[in-house]
């Protein structure tokens, strides 16, 4: 069965803090892992598209790196600000499964000044 | 501007009355798809389309229905909602090269809240 796991649950740091969210899955063969954010109540913002034969991605504080062979993706968010607080999803597009995003439980993540 | 854009963004409706959300796309995306949201079960997949008059079920598909009769357009029909379907909805488009996989686009989400 095609699953992603996303670690920790929930993250609280002091603003400034570089950090570090985690995503596994289960099955190397995919299109792309998309990371997403989401605030309370609201739609999904995505952040990073990285494809299948990419390593890494990066926006501005936010960089995001893929380990196929391991089914790993981490998502680098450096120097924290309150403003990022909200709940970080990790999506995957596997192969064979028409354009459909297998989605992590999501790590919400609180910022505090 | 490239967006998906739901309606309505709030919905309060009673059991059994007939709803429909709608979706609409600007990106001239082949491929669309509908997912719900709940508290401990993530975002799960209901119904997708790859193009105008190709829809499929999902991996939630009961109690639900859609239709692809434009391109642009891919709504989400709950013919008689009951209290389980309360629940966050998105709708997302994509471009489909081939069945390759691109980025996926959502809009805004739909909170719907069946009493």
């Amino acid at each position: 069965k095609q699953e992603v796991t996303q670690i920790p649950a929930a993250l609280s740091v002091p603003e400034g803090e570089n950090l570090v969210l985690n995503c596994s899955f289960t099955d190397s063969a995919i299109y792309n892992l998309q990371w997403f954010r989401q605030d309370p109540g609201k739609g999904l913002t995505s952040l990073l598209l990285i494809q299948s034969s990419q390593r890494e991605q990066t926006s501005g504080r936010l960089n995001a790196s893929l380990d196929k062979s391991s089914g790993r993706s981490t998502l680098y968010i450096a120097a924290s600000q309150p403003g990022d607080s909200a709940t970080y999803l990790c999506a995957v597009m596997f192969s064979g499964g028409y354009n459909k995003l297998i989605f992590g439980a999501g790590t919400r993540l609180a910022v505090h000044p | 501007e490239a967006q998906v854009t739901q309606n309505p963004r709030y919905l309060i409706t009673v059991t059994g009355k007939k709803l429909t959300v709608t979706c609409s796309q600007n990106m001239n995306h082949e491929y669309m798809s509908w997912y719900r949201q709940d508290p401990g079960l993530g975002l799960r997949q209901i119904y997708y389309s790859m193009n105008v008059e190709v829809t499929d079920k999902g991996d939630v598909p009961e109690g639900y229905k859609v239709s692809r009769k434009e391109k642009r357009n891919f709504p989400l029909i709950l013919e008689s909602p009951s209290p389980n379907q309360t629940s966050l909805y998105f709708c997302a488009s994509s471009f489909d090269p081939g069945g390759l996989g691109t980025e996926a686009f959502f809009g805004q989400g739909t909170r719907l809240t069946v009493v």
